[in-house]
This record gives structure tokens, sequence and C-alpha cells, in this order.
């Protein structure tokens, strides 16, 4: 079974610019998330889909940050602007049905550097 | 979710069995423990998950005391690939986000 895949796997910017990251969850799940993982600290959520609907974006900075996820399979997470405090590795998971049942399967990230 | 305490970090010899402790005395009684651990530049790998029951699978084995309030993960013979910070997380049943303490920082040894 093919695990959550991530692009890029590596990202520079300036402040200011703006970045898309993509995320292909595994098939036939239907949860995706979003996580923020700053250097030294565990990842926090940022925002959670079912299907194509949004569950939970109670921690995602809305006036930079904008996630969507078409059709209910991959998702695209963008950053406009990005701030020097964006720096971090930014991590998708997914979960067959979202319950406390159903684990998480994580990608291994894109790692975002701010200049 | 009910809050969680593991040790900062633990060591075991390669070979042996690495027992990782966390304390989850809130637990409720709807409330899953999961394990995940992270080795360095990757992301978060799902290792078991258990709600009453002891359980064992190809990675580890899950031991939950009787009062469910605290909990073992067992590694049955470690190896210097099992260098890791294992992240010990209680979820509602319901489903909810991953909340990550810090986590016990294991160094496997030669």
């Amino acid at each position: 079974e093919a695990g959550v895949a991530q692009s890029p796997r590596y990202k520079i910017i300036e402040k200011r610019q703006s970045v898309a990251f993509w995320c292909n969850p595994i098939s036939g799940h239907a949860t995706l998330y979003w996580y923020q993982q700053i250097l030294g600290q565990g990842p926090k959520l940022l925002i959670q889909f079912q299907n194509n609907g949004v569950v939970d974006d109670s921690q995602l900075p809305k006036d930079r940050f904008s996630a969507e996820r078409l059709k209910g399979v991959d998702s695209t997470l963008k950053i406009q602007p990005a701030k020097l405090e964006d720096s971090a590795v930014y991590l998708c998971a997914s979960s067959l049905g979202g319950t406390g049942a159903q684990p998480q399967h994580f990608g291994d990230g894109t790692r975002l550097s701010i200049l | 979710d009910a809050k969680t305490t593991q040790p900062t970090s633990m060591d075991c010899a390669e070979g042996r069995a690495a027992n990782l402790p966390c304390n989850h005395s809130t637990i409720s009684g709807n409330e899953y423990v999961y394990w995940y651990r992270q080795i360095h530049s990757q992301g978060p790998q799902y290792i078991i998950h258990g709600l009453k029951n002891n359980e064992t699978n190809e990675m580890a084995s899950l031991i939950i005391t009787e009062d469910r309030k605290s909990s073992t993960l067992i590694l049955p013979h470690a190896t210097l690939r099992d260098t890791a910070v294992y992240y010990c997380i209680v979820i509602k049943s319901s489903g909810d986000k991953l909340t990550f303490g810090t986590g016990t920082r294991l160094a496997v040894r030669p």
C-alpha cells in the first residue's frame, strides 16, 4: 500500500512570497489533515478535511494560510504572504474515516525555510 | 483529550527490550491510547493503539493497566533503527486531532 505522498520535499522562499504544498493521501482515506511542526516541537493541527469538507480549521491562520481538497482526494496548502515564523515542516496525514479507532498515517512532510 | 506524561529520555542496549512508559491518569472510557514515533527528518510513524485490551503487532506490544491510567510500549528487540522520539497520545473514539507532547527520546546503543 502506497503511503501519503507530499511534494516538494524542501522549499526555500523569501518572506512575503507565496508557496504551495501538495498532498496525496492513502487511497480510500476520507479524512485528511495538515499539521505544522516547528523545530523542536511536536506537530500541531492546522486543518482537517472529511472528504472535501472542512471539519476543523480553528488553528489555521486564515489571513495567510488557505487549504483546499477538491474532489475529496488530493489537497493543497498555501501560504501567502509568508512570514519568518512560518519556517517549519508541513506534514500531511490521512485516515480511513477519522474516528479514534482509525490511525492517522503521515507523509514525510515539506520542510519550508523562509529567508 | 486526556493529557499524557512521558519521561524525557531513555536508553537501552541493542537487542534488548525497550519499555516506554506513559501516564494518562485522566483518560476517559471512550479514549484510545496511541503510540507514534518520529525518526529524524521523517514524518511521525504510527506504531500501535488500544482501548482497553493489550495489543500486539509486528512492531510492538502495548500493555494498558486495568484502570487504564497508564500504559507501556514494548519494543521486544530494539535495534539502532528504533532510535527516535516516541509519542504517547490519547484521542477520543469519535476522532480528533493528534495532540503531540514532548515525547520520550529513545536512544538505542550498540
